[in-house]
């Protein structure tokens, strides 16, 4: 089993709905991430959690939200979704006690918006 | 503004040496890292670089130059599942990661 699961792989969905990618992780890390990944461009960062109640934004936060209901889960919303957000969503992992602060993704989220 | 560069595409041949390049232009330094990511696949970690110099990890070395801001990904006898994308990312002085938009790497047998 991932170390770090992304729910759902693959979702299609229409402009205006909402959607939730869900994120979980059995690395017992204190961070976790959700980045963006759209052709020719280098991965984005949407949100960032150091801990239970700790949320910050990213570089590209707008259109977005995020919940980190407890250390291991750390899930991302869409409230309206439009078609620009059509892009794969990768979650990830961090140990803040680790010497190169190493990221450990998840295997990803396609989101299609039609 | 901070900025990631690197080629977008190579072709390189089986068994043979190839060196992915990566400059970049960051508000600060802390390290430097390059992952793989194979089609369709999450991003993996290869290696970071803090301080000047060569790191050897078996087939793959990454190289930095820190008054250039410069650095380099070395691979070695080259196996077509090296067939990937491979992302340079710069940890700034905010401790956040600014990347490249990677380089694809094409083996041929």
């Amino acid at each position: 089993d991932a170390d770090v699961t992304q729910t759902p792989r693959n979702r299609i969905t229409k402009t205006g709905k909402r959607i939730m990618l869900e994120c979980s992780q059995t690395k017992g890390h204190d961070r976790m991430y959700w980045y963006r990944q759209d052709p020719g461009l280098g991965l984005r960062l949407i949100y960032y959690s150091f801990d239970v109640k700790d949320i910050n934004k990213g570089e590209i936060s707008d259109g977005y939200s995020v919940s980190r209901q407890a250390q291991a889960k750390f899930s991302l919303s869409l409230e309206s979704a439009i078609p620009n957000q059509t892009a794969l969503y990768f979650c990830a992992t961090s140990d803040s006690t680790a010497h190169t602060g190493e990221l450990f993704f998840g295997e990803g989220s396609r989101l299609t918006v039609l | 503004g901070q900025n990631i560069d690197q080629p977008t595409e190579m072709t390189a041949t089986e068994g043979a040496i190839v060196q992915i390049n990566c400059t970049y232009q960051t508000s600060g330094f802390n390290g430097l890292f390059w992952y793989q990511q194979h089609a369709g696949e999450a991003p993996t970690f290869l290696s970071y670089n803090v301080l000047d110099g060569l790191e050897e990890k078996g087939r793959f070395s990454s190289f930095l130059s820190r008054s250039k801001g410069y650095s380099y990904l070395l691979l070695k006898e080259l196996q077509m599942k090296d067939s990937a994308s491979y992302l340079c990312a710069v940890m700034d002085s905010n401790y956040q990661l600014i990347w490249g938009a990677g380089t694809k790497l094409i083996i041929k047998p």
